[in-house]
């Protein structure tokens, strides 16, 4: 089946600072998510996107499906940005593959 | 946008009993929805797939008579974990999809957390 990487696992921020968040696939995929989970455990829906590129408020996301991957940005984070970010991806016919997340801190 | 509910948001139980967790759709009808568990620091693991009018279709390793799947309604599904015992102990997530054909795109419930003493 289809094998999900992101990078970092783990990074620390200044409030303010930007970060550059990457997800690696090792096939061809129909659809891919990012997700932001929250202290609490809520999984919110950050970005649908199966390639090109889109942007909302300080985060924006690329998908390079020729190239399998793709990166979420995040620009003057916040502290509320902290918590854990998944990007999912998805074949018809399949169930949604999940990585392993990359887990934020963004310090005050 | 859509929303899932999941209910009850944690639960404790003894050992032995049996809990009952529901993932409904409140806004849209959810041809397809999904049971994921999660264990502290790590990623979501698929469990279950369940269409309505269905039997739901369980991944390799998890016990269908341990975790009971009835989707019984397009709103409506709900994850049976029977005679718990500690290890059962995790988040619970569902998901559900919209519709096979025009988006794949899945919408999270806010999660159950399970505690078994």
């Amino acid at each position: 089946g289809i094998q999900v990487e992101q990078s970092p696992p783990d990074l620390i921020l200044q409030e303010g600072a930007n970060s550059t968040l990457r997800c690696n696939f090792s096939d061809s995929v129909n659809n891919l998510q990012w997700f932001h989970q929250n202290p609490w455990g809520q999984l919110i829906n950050l970005f649908y996107i199966p390639s090109g590129t889109k942007q909302n408020g300080r985060l924006s996301a690329t998908t390079v499906a020729t190239e399998r991957y793709s990166l979420l940005y995040i620009s003057s984070s916040q502290t509320t940005d902290s918590g854990v970010y998944f990007c999912a991806v998805f074949n018809y016919g399949q169930n949604f593959v999940f990585g392993p997340g990359t887990r934020l801190s963004v310090l005050p | 946008g859509a929303v899932v509910s999941q209910h009850p948001s944690w639960v404790i139980c003894k050992s032995g009993t049996s809990v009952k967790i529901e993932c409904r759709s409140l806004d849209f009808q959810a041809t397809t929805m999904f049971w994921y568990r999660q264990f502290p620091k790590q990623s979501l693991m698929l469990m279950a797939t369940s269409n309505e009018g269905s039997k739901a279709t369980y991944e390799q390793g998890v016990e269908k008579d341990k975790f009971l799947i009835n989707h019984a309604s397009l709103t409506l599904s709900t994850l049976t974990v029977t005679s718990a015992h500690p290890e059962d102990s995790s988040f619970y997530i569902c998901s559900a999809r919209t519709s096979p054909v025009s988006s794949y795109e899945q919408y999270f419930g806010p999660g159950t957390r399970l505690t078994v003493t």
